[in-house]
């Protein structure tokens, strides 16, 4: 079956340090790809997203994943995080394949950040 | 980017009521929109696809009679809780697809908080 997997449930990290939110798909070719990010009480922001172009993507607050189809990952980096990182992510692969309903969605189960002062 | 506003953002109803959500793309039309259900610290579950002007595709084990969906047009979707009961209580999310140049990426609503006494 096609679909992400999100390797941690929680993440903790020290303000200042790196943040690393793991993220592994299924796929018999290169997917499209997305990180979204949720408050609490809020609906989900795209951070960024893959889509067969550049490998590194760049996304907003200072976050960037790396595509990696050798090891079929898409980890969710930030050099340095701060308190408003705190939040849950979500890894999310969009079904694409032929004959499949135009917008359905593979959600990651999610990571829950954490960031100490 | 596109905008998708959800309303109302939080709602407390007796048991026994029915309560509508409203999901609005602000700047876009959407042929399509889709409702999700969050349980607390879970990931997204898709309840339903909703479709401009025809019927809405329920997934496996949501029930129709239950959850409404109408999508009166290419701008407005809503879901309707009838008879709402504390087990109906969750957040619910919508989001919505700009068909133009479609990547996969999809834009979610802010999300309601739907509390059943």
């Amino acid at each position: 079956a096609q679909s992400v997997t999100q390797l941690d449930s929680h993440v903790s990290v020290s303000e200042g340090t790196p943040v690393l939110l793991r993220c592994n798909y299924s796929s018999s070719y290169s997917p499209s790809l997305f990180w979204y990010v949720q408050h609490p009480n809020k609906g989900l922001q795209l951070l960024l997203k893959y889509t067969s172009a550049a490998t590194l993507v760049k996304g907003i607050n200072g976050f960037e994943a790396e595509f990696k189809k050798s090891e079929t990952s898409f980890h969710l980096t930030k050099p340095s995080a701060h308190m408003s990182d705190a939040a849950e992510y979500f890894c999310v692969r969009p079904n694409l394949d032929r004959g499949s309903t135009l917008g359905r969605l593979y959600f990651g189960r999610g990571t829950q950040l954490t960031v100490w002062p | 980017g596109a905008v998708v506003s959800q309303h109302p953002s939080r709602v407390i109803c007796k048991s026994g009521t029915s309560v509508k959500i409203e999901c609005r793309s602000l700047d876009f039309q959407a042929t399509t929109m889709f409702w999700y259900r969050q349980f607390p610290k879970k990931s997204l579950m898709l309840m339903a696809t909703s479709n401009e002007g025809s019927k809405a595709t329920y997934e496996q084990g949501v029930e129709k009679d239950k959850f409404l969906i109408n999508h009166a047009s290419l701008t407005l979707s809503t879901l309707t809780v009838t008879s709402a009961h504390p087990e109906d209580s969750s957040f619910y999310i919508c989001s919505a697809s700009a068909q133009r140049g479609y990547t996969g990426e999809l834009f979610f609503g802010e999300g309601s908080r739907l509390t059943v006494l």
